[in-house]
Parts: C-alpha cells; structure tokens; sequence
C-alpha cells in the first residue's frame, strides 16, 4: 500500500524559512522512473504545482519560484524535504507531496498517490 | 505557463444522471490532460491521464475525451461518492498547472 505523509511547523513568521518533509511507504525513490512532486493549495484556491524530484536526484522547480525553493531527499530514499525561503502571508496554504505512478513511459508531472495535506500559515 | 480554464466552476446534479466538465487549455497540449478528484479528508485521486486513459481503479462510468486545447471530463449515472471538487492539470510541458475547479454539488 502506497502512503504519503506530510509534516511542517504548522506556523511561521515572514520572512522565515519554511521546511516541509514528506514521509513514505509502499515505494522507494530509489526506483526507476520514480518522482516525487510538492503541491500546494491556498484554501478555496486551486492547486499549484511547486517542485519534484527523481530517482536519480534530478530536481525540477516552478520558475516563478525557483529562486526561493530548494527540494531534496534522504540517503534511504524514504523521505523527501522541501524548503521554501523568506515566506509571507502568499505562501499560506496546505502543501502535498505525491508520487508519479510507475507507468512506463508516463509524464513526470501525472500524480497518483498524494499525502492528505499539511497546513501552513504564515502570520507575524 | 499554460493556462487551464475550466467549466463550469459549479455544477449541481442528481445521482443517476450524467455531467460534463470541460477544460480549456491555453496552447496544445496534445492529449496530455489528467483530471483528479478532490474530497475533503480524503488524498486527492488520480481519475484519468493522457487525456482518456483511466487510471486504474477508475470506475468506468467516468470517461475523458478531447486532444490540443480542448477537453471533457464526463461522468455517467453519478453515484453518491461522485460529489466533490474536480481539477485537471496539464502533463505535457514544465511546469504542470491546473484548472481553477469545478465543484460537483448534490442537487
């Protein structure tokens, strides 16, 4: 069974860096072909696709975010981190993590497992 | 970026009857068009990629048709579990974007 779990402070202050992780099971990164996206979603606002990364550590990110958004993942290849600079009150919004589907020959941007979601709010 | 535009934003409907949803690319995307459903307390779900592919697991009753800008999502005989938010998203170039949503109300 394939999970995905997101954690993150919950709340920070602008400016602040904010540091998210998603935790898994049910498939290695370590896979061929496996990627792992970051997804976030202000509430009542429709869904903006943040950064990935692959099973070789190729890392792909939303240029109009580029400059502030660094994605990584642990040697276990269990755990993917995500790390946004200086945030303000813009960046307050559920963040998800999910997993391309291992289907040979499919976009690296098509999701079919994602986490539940982790709340953040940036306020002062 | 590509845009998506969806329609309609809502839609309200009785189980048993059949819905469209469209989605409006704002260059070609080929085929390359996902629709996902979202429920709340629930993770978001795959339904269909690459335009009219369903995922597996997807019931049958939903289809998805259309290929370069234009694109439908159709669900037929709706089933109480069918009432929900959906999104599509293009997959064919950087970076993916999504659709504003169409949220499937209970008539």
């Amino acid at each position: 069974q394939v999970t995905l779990k997101e954690s993150g402070p919950g709340m920070l202050q602008p400016s602040k860096t904010l540091s998210l992780t998603c935790s898994f099971s049910g498939f290695s990164l370590s896979t061929s072909g496996m990627v792992v996206s970051w997804i976030r979603q202000p509430s009542g606002k429709s869904l903006e696709w943040l950064a990935a990364i692959d099973w070789d550590g190729d890392k792909y990110y939303n240029p109009s975010l580029k400059s502030r958004l660094t994605v990584s993942k642990d040697t276990s290849n269990t755990q993917v981190f995500l790390k946004i600079t200086s945030v303000d009150i813009a960046d307050t919004a559920t963040y998800y993590c999910a997993r391309r589907p291992p289907i040979a020959a499919i976009s690296l941007y098509v999701m079919d497992a994602w986490g539940q979601g982790a709340s953040v709010t940036v306020s002062s | 970026d590509v845009q998506m535009t969806q329609s309609p934003s809502n839609l309200a409907a009785s189980p048993g009857e059949s819905v469209s949803i469209n989605c409006k690319a704002s260059k070609s995307i080929s085929k390359y068009l996902a629709w996902y459903q979202q429920k709340p307390g629930k993770a978001n779900k795959l339904l269909i990629y690459s335009g009219s592919t369903l995922q597996s697991g997807t019931p049958s009753r939903f289809s998805g048709s259309g290929s370069g800008t234009d694109f439908t999502l159709t669900i037929r005989n709706l089933e109480p579990e069918d009432f929900g938010l959906y999104y599509c998203q293009q997959h064919n170039e950087y970076p993916p974007t999504f659709g504003a949503g169409t949220k499937l109300e209970l008539k």
